[in-house]
């Protein structure tokens, strides 16, 4: 089985100012990861995947995340931050034998203030 | 249009009553899914299909029917409605072969009172 914990619900921040977004996942097997944002009364909207090869990975919007397989994390980061910007941010992992069955965190809120 | 679509957006329903809510893609896409998305818990998978005729369930399908008669509709039923079935309810399709993506619809609010 694998799970997925976001370490924040909830984050605020200032326009400009750096962001981070933490992930810690489990899993007994080789795993995929994603990055999902959902802005208000959307669906859902990748940002970023880890699939294999390099574990520093870009995404749209100037959005970056890290995996890293020893503290078993895949946090997101941003150094400059916009209001735009404001939204719902998922984590999610996918366990290589699951398929494409996502299992997601609980989702972070970030709050982007002027 | 092109994409992935949900219909109704909004459904109000009362306890015990059959609803369906309906997903279409117009991509071709192999896999579809179903999640429903509530406070707390994030998205969790309710079924999943990887092909016409091919279903199998998630981590939430109790209460919950589908079916996949053609590639581009994937219907998720709820036979007979409870109140912790109030939800928003998320399709996505993906062609895992290609791109690890799943694309997901605007989403389906459902109210069971």
């Amino acid at each position: 089985a694998q799970s997925v914990t976001q370490l924040d619900s909830q984050v605020p921040v200032f326009e400009e100012a750096p962001v981070e977004l933490r992930c810690n996942y489990s899993s007994s097997v080789s795993v995929y990861l994603f990055w999902y944002v959902q802005y208000p009364n959307q669906g859902l909207q990748l940002l970023l995947k880890y699939l294999s090869g390099s574990t520093l990975v870009k995404g749209i919007n100037g959005f970056e995340a890290e995996f890293n397989k020893s503290q078993t994390s895949f946090h997101l980061r941003k150094p400059s931050v916009h209001i735009s910007d404001t939204a719902e941010y998922f984590c999610a992992v996918d366990g290589g034998t699951s398929y494409g069955k996502l299992t997601f965190g609980q989702g972070t809120i970030l709050t982007v203030h002027p | 249009d092109a994409g992935i679509t949900q219909s109704p957006r909004y459904k109000i329903t009362e306890t015990g009553r059959q609803v369906t809510l309906m997903c279409h893609q117009t991509w071709s896409h192999s896999y579809m899914f179903w999640y429903r998305q509530d406070l707390g818990h994030g998205l969790r998978l309710i079924y999943y299909s990887a092909a016409a005729d091919i279903t199998d369930k998630g981590e939430v399908p109790d209460g919950y029917v589908v079916s996949r008669s053609k590639t581009e509709n994937f219907p998720l039923t709820l036979e007979s409605a409870t109140r912790s079935q109030t939800s928003v309810y998320f399709c996505a399709s993906s062609d895992l072969a290609v791109s690890y993506e799943q694309y997901f619809g605007p989403g389906t609010r459902l109210t069971v009172t």
